[in-house]
């Protein structure tokens, strides 16, 4: 069965730094883009960022470029989410999405979605 | 930025067609796809490219894209298909999702 699991959420200040993960399985991995897309409290879907593959390619929402970093382990199955400098409005339902290519194409769509994991900004 | 505007809202009484569409600027040379998601759960993709359906997916969901309007339309609706459906495409170097449309089957 194809899963994705994130994990790290948690409760962080503004300004401050949280790393979230999303573990793969039941899929070759490094045969698919990835994404991360968010959804805060009450809202609509967001994407955020997307890689490629094999991570030779990446691509950020304006509202988190220079703050967040996509990232990929295929040797542990594992999509990563490095977020800095975190605003009140980054606080959402961070969910993992699988693609249907290798690449993160025009077509692109998100076959397979996690459960997500709650990131919240808050003093 | 590229915008994709759908009805806040749209119902539809059991056993009935429901419509909902997307607008954007000639969004008909674009791909369009569409989610499901029910309440506390994370979305699921019913329509990929305009009109194609992932396995497992009913026959009663079919889409469509021309001009500046795609369209998803569930057919024979029941109670089951309650549920926020959002569109999405890629706009140079972004993926957007329109505004979310809240589907009630009366």
């Amino acid at each position: 069965e194809v899963q994705l699991l994130e994990s790290g959420g948690g409760l962080v200040q503004p300004g401050g730094s949280l790393g979230l993960s999303c573990a793969a399985s039941g899929f070759t991995f490094n045969n698919y883009a990835m994404s991360w897309v968010r959804q805060a409290p009450g809202k609509g879907l967001e994407w955020v960022s997307a890689i490629s593959h094999n991570g030779g390619t990446t691509y950020y929402a304006d509202s988190v470029k220079g703050r967040f970093t996509i990232s990929r382990d295929n040797s542990k199955n594992t999509l990563y989410l490095q977020m800095n400098s975190l605003r009140v409005e980054d606080m959402a339902v961070y969910y993992c999405a699988k693609h249907g290519a290798r690449t993160v194409t025009t077509i692109g769509a998100f076959y397979i979605w996690g459960q997500g994991t709650m990131v919240t900004v808050s003093s | 930025s590229y915008e994709l505007a759908q009805p806040l809202s749209v119902s539809v009484a059991l056993g009935q067609t429901a419509i909902i569409t997307c607008g954007g600027n000639n969004i008909g040379s674009k791909s369009v796809n569409w989610y499901q998601q029910k309440p506390g759960q994370a979305p699921v993709l019913v329509i990929y490219t305009d009109s194609s359906r992932p396995s497992g997916i009913p026959e009663r969901f079919s889409g469509s894209n021309s001009g500046n309007t795609a369209t998803l339309t569930i057919y024979r609706a029941q109670a089951g298909d309650e549920a926020d459906y959002y569109c999405q495409v890629w706009d140079s170097n972004f993926y957007v999702f329109g505004t979310g449309t809240k589907v009630t089957v009366l």
